[in-house]
């Protein structure tokens, strides 16, 4: 079966430092991989795409970036981090149209 | 552009009720009709889906009713429990696009007991 996971599960980070958040899927081969974020009581924004290894398509542009080194890794950064940043954010992954979500990373930018 | 179109964005019922959550979209080339349910601190999982071939679909207490010709789709919980209360959100994509799916904005279900 498949699994998908994200980590950490929660962050609390400054203004202006980095952010590395990791999700990974296993059980399944070229999934399609996506970001999400979810502000609080709101809904799901779409960040980031991806269809295979190093092909990235960005739905907003921000202050984030995307990464997929490997087929089953996906990983959201940035280089300084905002106070609109704070969120909750959402890996998912699809093999066809059903997609399936991790359990989330909560991110607080003080 | 808001691709799906959710409502209402909140929706109080009493246990045992029914409570029904509406979404319409534009784009006649979706074919693929997903529910997710999402309770608080966690991720949205998938509850049930339809597709445009068939008008109905009945997973236990929760029904997808599926409107073609309107470009409308609903969600149906029959006596609703406190345990449904979380937040609901409909989706659509069409095969062509591999999964990128298009939410509603989601609707808050709180079932008082």
């Amino acid at each position: 079966s498949q699994t998908i996971h994200q980590w950490p599960a929660t962050l609390v980070q400054p203004v202006g430092s980095p952010l590395s958040l990791e999700c990974t899927v296993e059980g399944t081969s070229n999934p399609n991989l996506y970001w999400y974020r979810q502000a609080a009581g709101r809904g799901l924004q779409l960040l980031f795409y991806s269809v295979g290894i190093g092909q990235i398509s960005s739905e907003v542009p921000q202050n984030l970036s995307a990464s997929r080194p490997q087929d089953r890794q996906f990983i959201l950064s940035s280089k300084k981090l905002l106070l609109s940043d704070s969120g909750f954010y959402l890996c998912a992954w699809s093999v066809l149209q059903t997609q399936y979500f991790g359990p989330g990373t909560r991110l607080l930018v003080l | 552009q808001q691709q799906v179109k959710q409502s209402p964005q909140s929706l109080i019922v009493q246990k045992g009720g029914i409570s029904i959550i509406n979404c319409a979209y534009e784009n006649t080339a979706f074919d693929y009709f997903p529910w997710y349910q999402q309770f608080p601190g966690k991720g949205p999982a998938l509850l049930i889906a339809i597709r445009p071939d068939v008008s109905e679909k009945k997973e236990g207490r929760f029904t997808i009713s599926f409107n073609k010709s309107a470009k409308q789709f609903s969600l149906h919980i029959m006596d609703s429990q406190p345990g449904d209360s979380a937040t609901y959100f409909c989706a659509a994509n069409r095969g062509s696009t591999l999964g990128r799916l298009y939410f509603g904005r989601g609707t808050q279900l709180t079932v008082w007991p």
